[in-house]
């Protein structure tokens, strides 16, 4: 089944210690994507990343990290969390036509992240 | 600053009738317009794509427009049903392949 996985679905952690949250794709796309969603404010895109080894910032990249080393992976790092960070966090895969990303994003089901 | 609007924040109608979706942008010469459905508590899902040379793109009961002198898409879904209740998303996508999202109208169809 054609699917993009994150994993935590649920975290709960303290102001300033290290995360992971993982991403993964089984569709061979080339382009992948990390979102925050919050009320009032919709999905914003933190960074992105066309290709292994090719990764460019979003809309509010601070306070994150990003690295593509595979193609099927795409971890967002946030290296000392703080409660504005709390979000529900969304990765999604698209594939990369010759024009761009022109066509759906499949998106994970989604990290729900709370930073006290 | 780059900005996309949906003009409301919920919408509701009875089944049946036509539901419109408005998503306006500014700043942007986008390549192409996405529009996603998303249910409470799950990720978005891709819905319909319509290019900047594209007037008009159906598929079954959903219906999008994209005028780029008015820098605005139209959503529409005819004959609502309940099932159609849910929150609708509107992205651009530009020219650097960022994506840009649109905060959301949630939709209610009333049986």
């Amino acid at each position: 089944e054609a699917q993009v996985t994150q994993n935590p679905r649920y975290l709960i952690t303290v102001t300033g210690k290290k995360l992971t949250v993982t991403c993964s794709q089984n569709m061979n796309h080339e382009y992948m994507s990390w979102y925050r969603q919050d009320p009032g404010l919709g999905l914003r895109q933190i960074y992105y990343s066309m290709n292994v080894e090719v990764t460019d910032k979003g809309d509010v990249p601070e306070g994150y990290k990003v690295s593509r080393k595979e193609k099927r992976n795409f971890p967002l790092i946030l290296e000392s969390p703080s409660p504005n960070q709390t979000s529900l966090y969304f990765c999604a895969s698209t594939p990369l036509k010759p024009t761009g990303p022109n066509t759906e994003a499949f998106f994970g089901q989604g990290t729900r992240l709370t930073v006290v | 600053s780059q900005k996309i609007e949906q003009n409301s924040e919920a919408l509701n109608i009875q089944e049946g009738k036509t539901a419109t979706l408005t998503c306006n942008y500014t700043n942007y010469s986008p390549a192409y317009l996405q529009w996603y459905r998303q249910d409470p508590g799950r990720g978005p899902v891709f819905l319909l794509l319509i290019r900047e040379n594209e007037k008009e793109k159906r598929k079954e009961r959903l219906k999008v427009t994209f005028d780029t002198t008015l820098k605005q898409s139209l959503f529409h879904i005819t004959a609502s049903q309940p099932a159609d209740s849910a929150t609708y998303l509107c992205a651009l996508v530009t020219g650097t392949y960022k994506y840009i999202f649109g905060t959301g109208t949630r939709l209610k169809v009333l049986a």
